[in-house]
């Protein structure tokens, strides 16, 4: 495809549910980043993957989420027991290894906790 | 830790004003600073700087980068409605096994009235 897709679009979900979100890096890109961003604020760091492995997952929040890129183009992030302060957009970018600096974006998941 | 700063956060002017974007930063070890515009979800890439007092320009929009001021600003002339948006400032942030993590500022919010 042209560009980073994600899905899906939106999710609502209830407080303690788990949940699945999708990213669909530019082909041939190899890096692949999620970020998190809350209402009011810039996008935060959550995962970086260099081909299949998670390379840095120093900004997952806690151990209820994670992520796998297990052939080293899809990523889908994983979030167990989710709650309130979990609602947020879930952004994935990916950039060609070497030019790490320049990222592209998806269209993002919204996600909802009730 | 690398901080970027933003302002101002919100700014509203008519069709046609010029208007001056800023952005301030403390990173450990600069390589760039990046512009991005968010419309809906979806942040687009709009400039990379890495050098100082080289503009970069794009139509009505360009940008400044000031590394002995750490600053950054991006400029649009003769605004649109269709520049109604967030803007988003970034360095990356290199964590090692090339990751190049973004850290964005909060964004300003430019809403442009006919």
């Amino acid at each position: 495809g042209a560009g980073v897709s994600q899905t899906p679009s939106n999710k609502v979900t209830e407080k303690g549910k788990y949940v699945e979100l999708r990213c669909d890096p530019i082909s041939g890109h190899t890096a692949l980043y999620w970020y998190r961003q809350s209402l009011g604020q810039g996008p935060e760091f959550l995962i970086y993957f260099q081909g299949t492995g998670a390379a840095d997952d120093s900004g997952l929040p806690n151990d209820r989420f994670f992520a796998v890129r297990p052939e080293g183009s899809v990523s889908t992030l994983k979030i167990q027991r989710t709650e309130r302060g979990d609602s947020a957009v879930y952004l994935c970018a990916s950039s060609l290894i070497g030019q790490g600096s320049e990222q592209y974006f998806g269209p993002g998941t919204r996600l909802t906790v009730t | 830790e690398d901080k970027v700063v933003q302002s101002p956060l919100s700014l509203v002017v008519h069709e046609g004003d010029t208007v001056t974007l800023n952005c301030s930063y403390e990173v450990t070890n600069f390589r760039s600073l990046l512009w991005y515009k968010q419309e809906k979800k979806a942040p687009t890439f709009l400039f990379m700087l890495t050098s100082s007092g080289i503009e970069k320009k794009s139509g009505r929009l360009s940008s400044i980068l000031d590394k002995k001021e750490l600053s950054s600003i991006l400029n649009i002339t003769a605004t649109q409605t269709g520049d109604s948006a967030i803007y988003l400032c970034a360095v990356p942030s290199y964590s090692g096994a090339g990751s190049y993590q973004l850290t964005f500022g909060k964004g300003t919010k430019l809403s442009v009235i006919p």
